[in-house]
């Protein structure tokens, strides 16, 4: 089955300092990636739709300044949490659609971000 | 708006059968999907239905009625490692998916 990376796991930083996570697809070109956040016993929310070589969708309520998307290939999405503060401490999961497998999502195994 | 239900928790005894009802009210419909999630990690693809009916695959069955707006996830001959949040996602019209709140599922000995 198709396979998703996602850089770093898990990620401790500084409040005000800023955070990249990168999410590739390692055997196959995915033209839409999808940011998630999940924070603790809640389910999936869809912060923002990644489409290569476009910008991305944000869903309502996520500051686009404040997260920003860069879909620059096929195979690689990055987030970066701009001035990170603690109430961003989540579990980011990205997912990507391969064209050829209907509409299924292929996660990445999620980066834990803590803000101290 | 869009809609997804499902219950917010389950508990079964190992060995037992359990079935995770989800019921949807979304703008179009172009295929529905279960999901497993265990704690700390991401979700993991379990089925696909478009089409009505019982798809089966091993212990877990999944079925579907696109007129009733309602899918079901059977799991059979539960094991302690099926613990875990079962979350049902729509596609819809525009070809999003939209994510149900999960089912976290507990099984006990």
């Amino acid at each position: 089955g198709a396979v998703v990376s996602q850089h770093p796991s898990w990620v401790i930083c500084k409040s005000g300092t800023s955070v990249k996570i990168e999410c590739r697809s390692l055997d196959f070109q995915a033209t839409t990636m999808f940011w998630y956040r999940q924070f603790p016993k809640q389910s999936l929310m869809l912060m923002a739709t990644s489409n290569e070589g476009s910008k991305a969708t944000y869903e309502q309520g996520v500051e686009k300044d404040k997260f920003l998307i860069n879909h620059a290939s096929l195979t690689l999405s990055t987030l970066t949490v701009t001035s990170a503060h603690p109430e961003d401490s989540s579990f980011y999961i990205c997912s990507a659609r391969d064209p050829g497998q209907d509409y299924e999502q292929y996660f990445g195994p999620g980066t834990r971000l803590t803000v101290t | 708006g869009q809609n997804i239900d499902q219950p917010t928790e389950m508990t079964a005894t190992e060995g037992a059968i359990v079935q995770i009802n989800c019921t949807y009210q979304t703008s179009g419909f172009n295929g529905l999907f279960w999901y497993q999630q265990h704690a700390g990690e991401a979700p993991t693809f379990l089925s696909y239905n478009v089409l009505d009916g019982l798809e089966e695959k091993g212990r877990f069955s999944s079925f579907l009625s696109r007129s009733k707006g309602y899918s079901y996830l059977l799991l059979k001959e539960l094991q302690m490692k099926d613990s875990a949040s079962y979350l049902c996602a729509v596609v819809d019209s525009n070809y999003q998916l939209i994510w149900g709140a999960g089912t976290k599922l507990i099984i006990k000995p």
